[in-house]
């Protein structure tokens, strides 16, 4: 069963403006970690934030935020300001107690200027 | 190396061969993962190694795949009588072992079976 769900294949968003790409995820264990990775057309993989699951606030890294909604099982990654740099693949991540990491089907993010 | 290193690049092998892939993770991270993606998609994840055993091997798609990690560190993903079907980018990353810490990935290889 898909652990891992993000229903936006293709977003587009103006530069400098905000957007918020969408993740959903299912486990029946209380000890998880969320990931958000980029991938631009180069095709490396870049760490861009992490939420574990006991976390009281929603972590921000620069211009990236999770919004965390346990109890809605979503942690969608919020990019502010938006860059032409930013145009990428997006994938949301959940590792959970035994500690593999699965990943979603991911979103392409296009920033226009 | 500071970072997940995969050899090689790239794999051209034709249908029918056998083919090896390596990757060489992170000085100290005893967390190795082994993922597949298609042009497009999510990694798909294969196999999870914690030190040299294979903690999660539920993703390998059929017994043609096998990996070993025999020291702990480096690991070969193996893959016998190659199909079409197995041409992708194969990912490595590899973590600490605490579960909130980041995965780091290699470059990929780009297996082609013609």
């Amino acid at each position: 069963a898909q652990k891992i769900t993000q229903t936006q294949p293709g977003m587009f968003v103006q530069e400098k403006e905000a957007v918020t790409l969408d993740c959903t995820y299912d486990t029946s264990d209380p000890s998880y970690g969320l990931f958000w990775y980029k991938q631009p057309s180069s095709g490396e993989m870049i760490f861009l934030i992490y939420q574990g699951s006991y976390d009281q606030q929603n972590a921000t890294e620069g211009r990236y935020s999770l919004n965390f909604q346990k109890a809605r099982k979503s942690a969608n990654l919020v990019i502010s300001a938006s860059q032409l740099g930013d145009s990428a693949m997006y994938f949301c991540a959940m590792r959970e107690g035994g500690n593999d990491m699965r990943f979603g089907a991911g979103t392409r993010l296009t920033v226009k200027p | 190396g500071a970072g997940v290193s995969q050899t090689p690049s790239n794999k051209v092998t034709e249908k029918g061969k056998y083919v090896e892939l390596r990757c060489d993770p992170i000085s100290g991270h005893t967390a190795l993962y082994w993922y597949r993606q298609s042009l497009g998609q999510g990694p798909e994840f294969l196999i999870y190694f914690q030190g040299t055993g294979a903690a999660d091997d539920s993703g390998l798609p059929n017994d043609r795949f096998f990996a070993v990690r025999p020291e702990g560190s480096v690991s070969t993903l193996k893959i016998q009588r190659t199909e079409r079907g197995d041409s992708a980018v194969y990912l490595c990353a590899s973590s600490e072992g605490d579960m909130n810490t980041e995965a780091f990935f290699g470059q990929g290889t780009r297996l082609t079976v013609v």
